[in-house]
């Protein structure tokens, strides 16, 4: 069974910086692209980062770019997300998915997510 | 890199149709039949129901199909169920390693 466990969330002040971790299982992690995909506390899904399998080729969404690092460690099946200078605006719930298909134009599946909230 | 719009809400019967759209520009869903659907029950995570424009995934009902014309890419859901209530998310490779998901659309069964 393919499964995706993130970790690392918490409370944090604005400024500061966060790490995040997903482990993966149940699939041949380094065939895959992954992404990190984020949704704000009864809000919609934005699209984070992603990183292809050999870590080749990144991109970020706007929002977060210069501020967050996406890397991956083939040989420990696991995903990461470097945030630094955190703002109050990146508190939500960060999920990570595996990217499948053309382009790993499509997540499937995601973990269940990790909450950080960015607060004084 | 703005979110494609999707209507807030539609509602439909049980047993009816209802369509979503998702609707983007020439630099993204103008430009890849690259779109996904995603199904949300509260408190859940997001589950794929489309992708590259038209295909479902195995498990998914064929009530569940999708379309794209110019730079609008529709969901529709046939013969409506209650458990079809859920929020749901269009998404759309935009080139270069980046992907935009849509504002989101809350699907109520009446």
């Amino acid at each position: 069974e393919v499964q995706l466990v993130e970790s690392g969330g918490g409370l944090v002040q604005p400024g500061r910086s966060l790490r995040l971790s997903c482990a993966a299982s149940g699939f041949t992690f380094d065939d895959y692209a992954m992404h990190w995909v984020r949704q704000a506390p009864g809000k919609g899904l934005e699209w984070v980062s992603g990183i292809s399998w050999n870590s080749g080729s990144i991109g970020y969404a706007d929002s977060v770019k210069g501020r967050f690092t996406i890397s991956r460690d083939n040989a420990k099946n696991s995903l990461f997300l470097q945030m630094n200078s955190l703002r109050t605006e990146d508190t939500a719930l960060y999920y990570c998915a595996k990217g499948t298909g053309y382009r790993s134009s499509w997540f499937d599946p995601w973990g269940q997510g990790t909450l950080v909230t960015v607060s004084s | 890199q703005s979110a494609l719009t999707q209507p807030a809400s539609v509602s439909g019967s049980p047993g009816q149709s209802i369509t979503i759209s998702c609707t983007g520009t020439s630099s993204d869903v103008g430009s890849y039949n690259l779109v996904s659907w995603y199904q949300q029950h509260p408190g859940k995570a997001p589950k794929v129901m489309i992708y590259e424009g038209s295909k479902r995934p195995s498990g998914v009902s064929n009530r569940f199909s999708g379309s794209k014309s110019g730079n609008t890419a529709s969901l529709t859901i046939s013969g409506l169920q209650a458990e079809d209530e859920a929020d749901y998310y269009c998404c759309s490779y935009a080139g270069i390693s980046l992907y935009v998901f849509g504002t989101g659309t809350k699907v109520t069964v009446l």
